[in-house]
């Protein structure tokens, strides 16, 4: 199986400030047709997961600019520009590229 | 709206059995992937079965393979999530997630607010 690994495992983070996750692979995730299957989700509190950005760096619809996706092969990073309160919850980068597939442990992004 | 929503859970005994539905509302089913994910609370998300979008094809989480069997109807919109020989570690909320097909990667856009299993004597 391939193994997502997440860090930090707690963000805290001041309203207006950027944010860095990092999510690391243990097999490059990146397909023949050029594109990583590596996707985001954010599971606010309470709250179902939803999807964030996908295929690496694709924005889901309705998915504020203020997040954006990088990173290829088995490194990857999920930026969020400006933070606001609305961001927090817990942050999940998961690989597609085969089954089954995995998470990351999750990052918990919490306002200061 | 598009929603997915879940039902089926509940209390059941060790070896027991449970049956998970998942009935989309406002778009068909047909084409797409449709996976479940679990998730213990307190802990991350662990995906458990995909099926493709005449059933044809199937993929477990290996620790489910021979207990689970994942299933469809898309006459009636709904996804199934037969679970027999249930175990403590089985309890978990399960979500059901739609597929976004057109990619062709597992990108899940839809989810559902999720159905409860306990395992227990």
């Amino acid at each position: 199986d391939i193994i997502m690994t997440q860090s930090p495992l707690s963000l805290p983070v001041a309203p207006g400030e950027s944010a860095s996750i990092s999510c690391r692979s243990s097999k490059s995730l990146l397909y023949r047709d050029g594109r990583d299957r590596l996707d985001w989700y954010l599971q606010k509190p309470g709250q179902s997961p939803q999807l964030l950005i996908y295929l690496g760096s694709y924005r889901a619809s309705g998915v504020p600019d203020r997040f954006s996706g990088g990173g290829s092969g088995t490194d990857f990073t999920l930026r969020i520009s400006r933070v606001e309160a609305e961001d927090v919850g817990v942050y999940y980068c998961m690989q597609a590229l085969e089954t089954p597939l995995t998470f990351g442990g999750g990052t918990k992004v919490e306002i200061k | 709206e598009v929603q997915l929503v879940e039902s089926g859970g509940g209390l059941v005994q060790p070896g027991g059995s449970l049956r998970l539905s998942c009935v989309a509302s406002g778009f068909s089913i047909s084409p797409d992937y449709m996976h479940w994910v679990r998730q213990v609370p307190g802990e991350g998300l662990v995906w458990v079965a995909r099926v493709n979008g005449d059933g044809s094809h199937i993929n477990y989480l290996e620790s489910v393979k021979g207990r689970f069997t994942i299933s469809r109807d898309n006459a009636k919109n709904t996804l199934y999530l037969q679970m027999n020989s249930l175990r403590a570690e089985d309890a978990a909320t399960y979500y059901c997630a739609k597929e976004v097909t057109s990619l062709g990667s597992s990108v899940m856009d839809v989810w559902g607010k999720g159905t409860t299993v306990t395992v227990s004597s």
